[in-house]
């Protein structure tokens, strides 16, 4: 098992560009998560889903969208990046309510 | 609401002395808690968590963690450093009734002298 798989590694972005963040995860797990990180700060929840078609707002879901449409895959979508979305991106997965299990992150500067 | 303390933003340990990173926390309910490391330009890698029973709770790479109910914390101890246990440790807690939402900790960066 690859376990959960994010791409880019990092990328540069431009003010008001957009993209999309990748994540899978082949473990079949129905629970998956996008969490930013900042420096010196623990881990924010940005959107979370409990299984396909479904997913809802964390803590901080201004900026960004999500969709859900396949177990496997949970994509997160920066429409208009701001220079307040520079961060580090992970995605996590779980099959039930408890241990989750980190993707290596996307670093995202937004200059 | 839910909240986890790191009180500690760096530990510094020497080799082969025995290391505790601090976390405490606060749910309504019952917790369930968490321990992850992350090594640079990693993401987060599960070490161990308490559910239920034993309050001494033994995970991956020679960790463990006690879980006291009266302090309210889950201390990660090990009883003897490596220089490769030298990374940042994150505490993260969730109701044991509730959904989905882990809390994180600030994270404490462990830092193990040769």
């Amino acid at each position: 098992n690859a376990g959960v798989t994010q791409t880019p590694k990092f990328r540069i972005l431009k003010i008001g560009q957009s993209m999309t963040l990748q994540c899978t995860q082949d473990m079949n797990h129905n629970y998956m998560y996008w969490y930013r990180q900042d420096p010196g700060m623990g881990l924010k929840l940005i959107y979370y889903s409990v299984g396909a078609g479904i997913t809802d707002k964390g803590e901080v879901p201004n900026g960004y969208n999500v969709s859900r449409s396949t177990t496997e895959d949970f994509p997160l979508r920066l429409e208009l990046a701001a220079p307040s979305q520079t961060s580090v991106y992970f995605c996590a997965s779980s099959y039930s309510k408890e241990t989750q299990y980190f993707g290596p992150g996307t670093r995202l500067l937004v200059l | 609401a839910q909240s986890v303390a790191q009180p500690e933003d760096q530990v510094n340990v020497a080799e082969g002395n025995p290391l505790t990173v601090k976390c405490t926390y606060s749910v309504s309910g019952n917790p369930y808690l968490f321990w992850y490391v992350q090594y640079p330009n990693r993401g987060l890698q599960f070490l161990l968590k308490y559910i239920t029973g034993d309050n001494l709770v033994k995970g991956s790479y020679g960790f463990e963690a006690e879980f006291n109910k009266s302090q309210t914390s889950f201390h990660l101890k090990k009883p003897s450093a490596l220089v490769s246990d030298s990374a940042l440790y994150f505490c993260a807690v969730r109701e044991k009734d509730s959904s989905y939402k882990l809390i994180f900790g600030s994270g404490t960066r462990l830092l193990v002298r040769p």
